[in-house]
């Protein structure tokens, strides 16, 4: 079956460094992987999405994601981070036996903590 | 676009009511879903529709739950009678292609005491 990990519930780090957010995936074809991000009393915003292409996907807000296939990863990451970059993010994947609908299956997603 | 519209933004209501959230997709989309976040189970999907017809509705915790699409610009979830572990975030979400990404509202918390 399909499932998405995010290791970390939380990951701290200094405004002006970069940022690191881990996914790992299963799926048994070819994923469709999604980043999402969660203000406080706010729905989700879709970040950035890997279909096909480049191993590297760039997103919004300065965002940007790495599939690797063989790690069966999509960490995302962003040069240098800023105290706005404080969230919740998820990571997604399509689920496959969903057909030709686009269910997600989303992860446990991890806060990220920008300290001035 | 306004975007994905949900009412109301807060709902406080005493175990046994009837509550009904609502959505309004955005204009052009075909796909509706509905979620349930909580800090215990996170992110859940309770059901989504294609072109107004219920594709998967296995996430609904219970007969308790219903939910409806009459057409393609709204949405209707509804707990009767509710209880109090139904308090949670509902979100609706719309999208418009098979690998578009999904457009989230603001959610709905609902508060059962």
């Amino acid at each position: 079956a399909q499932s998405v990990a995010q290791p970390e519930d939380q990951v701290n780090v200094a405004e002006g460094n970069p940022l690191t957010v881990k996914c790992t995936y299963s799926v048994s074809g070819n994923p469709y992987l999604f980043w999402y991000v969660q203000y406080p009393n706010r729905g989700l915003q879709f970040l950035l999405k890997y279909i096909t292409g480049d191993n590297l996907v760039k997103g919004s807000y300065g965002f940007e994601a790495e599939f690797n296939k063989s790690q069966t990863s999509f960490h995302l990451k962003k040069p240098s981070a800023l105290v706005s970059d404080s969230a919740l993010y998820f990571c997604a994947v399509r689920d496959e036996v969903s057909g030709g609908y686009n269910k997600l299956i989303f992860g446990a997603g991890t806060r990220l903590a920008v300290h001035p | 676009d306004a975007g994905v519209i949900q009412s109301p933004r807060h709902e406080v209501t005493e175990m046994g009511q009837e509550v009904t959230l609502r959505c309004k997709p955005i204009s052009g989309h075909n796909s509706l879903f509905w979620y349930r976040q909580t800090m215990m189970r996170g992110l859940e999907l309770l059901i989504y529709f294609n072109n107004n017809v219920p594709i998967d509705d296995s996430g609904m915790p219970e007969d308790r739950f219903s939910a409806k699409m009459p057409n393609a610009s709204f949405s209707t979830l509804k707990i009767q009678p509710s209880e109090p572990r139904d308090s949670a975030v509902y979100f609706c979400a719309s999208s418009d292609r098979v690998r578009s990404p999904l457009h989230f509202g603001n959610g709905t918390r609902l508060t059962v005491t």
